[in-house]
């Protein structure tokens, strides 16, 4: 067990419909990272937040928002949904914002299918 | 750009045989690099990781990973496979944009068979 938690396990939703996975880092950590693993693209960071603000954006969609609550806490919120938002959604979780190659730990996932 | 390659899609081991992943890795600057394992339905484990020193790195379940600069390369390996090893195995390299996040691999199944 990391320490870093997701809910929910499974998600099942249709097309255009709005959803928000959650995210409980570890106890400690500041930063809280977002990826996407799918059949075509792997393993892809989404965005990162440290301590409550935005620090970096990859490959996610203007559909797709996130945010960093005052508790650490974050959520993902995915928004008119496609058939090709399915996929696993990881939380990580580390320490500091940029620290020398920190650990990021994951949580268990979210598997979303849209249908 | 920053880029990690897995030119393996699988690797089949006997039990009790050596295993060795591999993955070569692009970097601008210093490379951090990481080891992650995933098994079925589970999120991805830390398994170890390079930063600096050593060659050799020693991480979980018997685990250790080799860096070698002139080839950037940094393989996975454990000096004697067990059945319970097989998952998938993903390699990762800290993005040089000082953010933290992580480029991964396209990963590796390995399959240890008794």
């Amino acid at each position: 067990d990391s320490g870093v938690t997701q809910t929910p396990k499974h998600l099942i939703t249709a097309t255009g419909q709005r959803v928000t996975l959650r995210c409980s880092p570890r106890s400690g950590d500041l930063s809280v990272y977002w990826y996407q693993q799918s059949l075509d693209q792997g393993l892809q960071f989404l965005i990162q937040y440290y301590n409550g603000e935005e620090r970096a954006k990859g490959n996610i969609l203007e559909r797709f928002s996130a945010q960093q609550f005052p508790d650490l806490h974050s959520e993902l919120n995915l928004s008119s949904l496609e058939l090709g938002d399915s996929a696993l959604y990881f939380c990580a979780s580390s320490v500091a914002q940029q620290g020398r190659a920190e650990t990021q730990y994951f949580g268990p996932g979210t598997r979303l299918l849209v249908l | 750009a920053q880029s990690v390659a897995q030119p393996e899609d699988q690797v089949n081991v006997a039990e009790g045989n050596p295993l060795t992943v591999k993955c070569t890795y692009s970097v601008s600057g210093n490379p951090y690099l990481f080891w992650y394992v995933q098994y079925p339905n589970r999120g991805l484990q830390f398994l170890l990781k390079y930063i600096t020193g050593d060659n050799l790195v020693k991480g979980s379940y018997g685990f250790e990973a080799e860096f070698n600069k002139s080839q950037t390369s940094f393989h996975l390996k454990k000096p004697s496979a067990l059945v319970s090893d097989s998952a998938l195995y993903f390699c990762a390299v800290r993005d040089a944009s000082n953010t933290g996040k992580l480029i991964f691999g396209q990963g590796t199944t390995l399959q240890v068979k008794p």
